[in-house]
């Protein structure tokens, strides 16, 4: 059972358009993360959400924590090839803070 | 300040056989987890180490086993490899701290392990 499903898993798009990535749960998580990751490489972490409805900022990424902390968005605005990689949401549940990841968004920013 | 280093980069084992798998935590960070990823999936919770003690566990066989060190450093060791065990390792270390903090991982470049 995953826990956390990301939409959509693939998407391939051209240089300057804007796209939504979303991380969607039944599950309420503590804090929520948000990895990039490049072909032969760890995750890099983005962001890190704590607060329901909290929106954050990075350059070009915004990064939504739904109010009910089920739910997250990655929006990005004018890709670049350079936001090429599989972006990871991760949520932290419970004592351990053991991290339960999304089933990944393939994304390729044709130039 | 170094990032958190795993070695070694690559693997071929053979079924049956058995692995260890060897992560240096980043400077400061108390905190181990081990993940398994497969191709084209997130990476899945193996366990974590604090302080030395296994902190939780995800779910995977006995045949899965670690060891934190006090330097924080950590192994993973797996015992009659299966073909399904091939996927990329990834170490991560959190610092101690605050909830909020505790929560960030901050990944090794992973070892991957293909068992033939």
């Amino acid at each position: 059972t995953q826990l956390l499903e990301q939409s959509p898993q693939f998407l391939s798009i051209q240089e300057g358009e804007n796209l939504t990535v979303y991380c969607n749960s039944s599950s309420v998580f503590s804090s929520l993360q948000w990895y990039r990751q490049e072909p032969g490489e760890g995750p890099v972490l983005l962001v890190t959400v704590v607060t329901g409805g909290e929106v954050k900022k990075l350059k070009r990424l915004t990064f939504q924590f739904g109010d009910a902390r089920k739910d997250s968005s990655l929006h990005i605005t004018a890709a670049q090839p350079g936001d090429t990689g599989l972006y990871l949401c991760a949520g932290a549940r419970g004592a351990t803070n053991k991290l339960i990841f999304g089933t990944g968004t393939l994304l390729a920013v044709q130039p | 300040e170094t990032g958190v280093t795993q070695s070694p980069t690559h693997l071929i084992k053979t079924r049956g056989q058995q692995v260890t798998l060897r992560c240096s935590s980043q400077s400061g960070h108390n905190t181990v987890s081990w993940y398994q990823q497969a191709l084209g999936q997130g990476p899945q919770f193996i366990f974590q180490y604090y302080r030395e003690e296994e902190n939780g566990r995800g779910n995977f066989p006995p045949r899965f086993s670690g060891l934190q060190f006090p330097n924080y450093s950590s192994e993973l060791n797996v015992n009659a490899l299966e073909l399904d065990d091939s996927a990329l390792y990834l170490c991560a270390s959190s610092p101690p701290g605050p909830r909020r903090a505790n929560t960030e991982a901050f990944f090794g470049q992973g070892t991957r392990l293909t068992v033939v």
